[in-house]
């Protein structure tokens, strides 16, 4: 997992909760990344940050916002509006986000239940 | 842990023997491939890497092979542990662009 944490590794939610996934890196890497990943599927990226105080809507982001306000951290939220939020969630960084040989670097995950 | 296994197309293979994973990509303007590693409950581990200017590269015990002509990655693993049961997936990435596109993965079952 290299030097990237992801916490809480589980995570239960009621209906209509907002709740907060944390990620964190220590690799000095520019650019990081989430990825929702449900079963027998490939990963669906939700956001992306290639610099401090700047994201991108990936994919998949309606339901979740996100916040880069340094540059080891990007917490993603879940809000109340994704309709279907059970899921394993993946962090991920890369050193730069500027060369398509920049590999992307994974966390261990957290795996949210919405009760 | 988390079953990312369920419903992907599965390998099985006996302790001790060579495996080959398959990937086919869909864009020829794709120039760096990458191989990852998946196992129950956990984030995806990178194992090899290659670029386009290349049809091989060996790591250890690992070996990836790029056939640009039909777009297809594979993923050779020698002598087949059952520490290496997991989902393997491909990525591959086209210059320009810093977002790969994932493949939806194999899963491998090593028999002891």
């Amino acid at each position: 997992d290299g030097g990237i944490t992801q916490s809480p590794k589980y995570l239960f939610r009621k209906e209509g909760q907002n709740v907060t996934l944390s990620c964190e890196q220590n690799l000095n890497h520019d650019a990081m990344y989430w990825y929702r990943q449900d079963p027998g599927q490939g990963l669906r990226l939700i956001y992306y940050s290639q610099i401090v105080n700047d994201f991108q809507k990936g994919d998949i982001a309606e339901g979740y916002s996100v916040s880069r306000e340094k540059k080891e951290s990007f917490p993603l939220t879940v809000t109340s509006a994704q309709k279907n939020p059970t899921a394993f969630y993946l962090c991920a960084s890369s050193r730069t986000s500027g060369h398509s040989t920049d590999t992307q670097y994974f966390g261990p995950g957290t795996r949210l239940t919405v009760l | 842990g988390e079953n990312v296994g369920l419903h992907l197309p599965t390998l099985s293979v006996q302790e001790g023997d060579n495996s080959i994973i398959n990937c086919a990509y869909s864009n020829s303007a794709s120039d760096y491939f990458i191989w990852y590693k998946q196992e129950s409950g956990k984030g995806p581990q990178f194992i090899i890497d290659i670029r386009s200017n290349m049809d091989k590269r060996q790591g250890q015990r690992v070996t990836v092979l790029l056939n640009k002509t039909v777009k297809h990655l594979s993923l050779q693993i020698a002598a087949t542990q059952p520490g290496d049961s997991a989902v393997y997936f491909c990525a591959e990435m086209k210059g320009g662009s810093y977002i790969p596109t994932f493949g939806r993965g194999t899963s491998l079952i090593v028999h002891p």
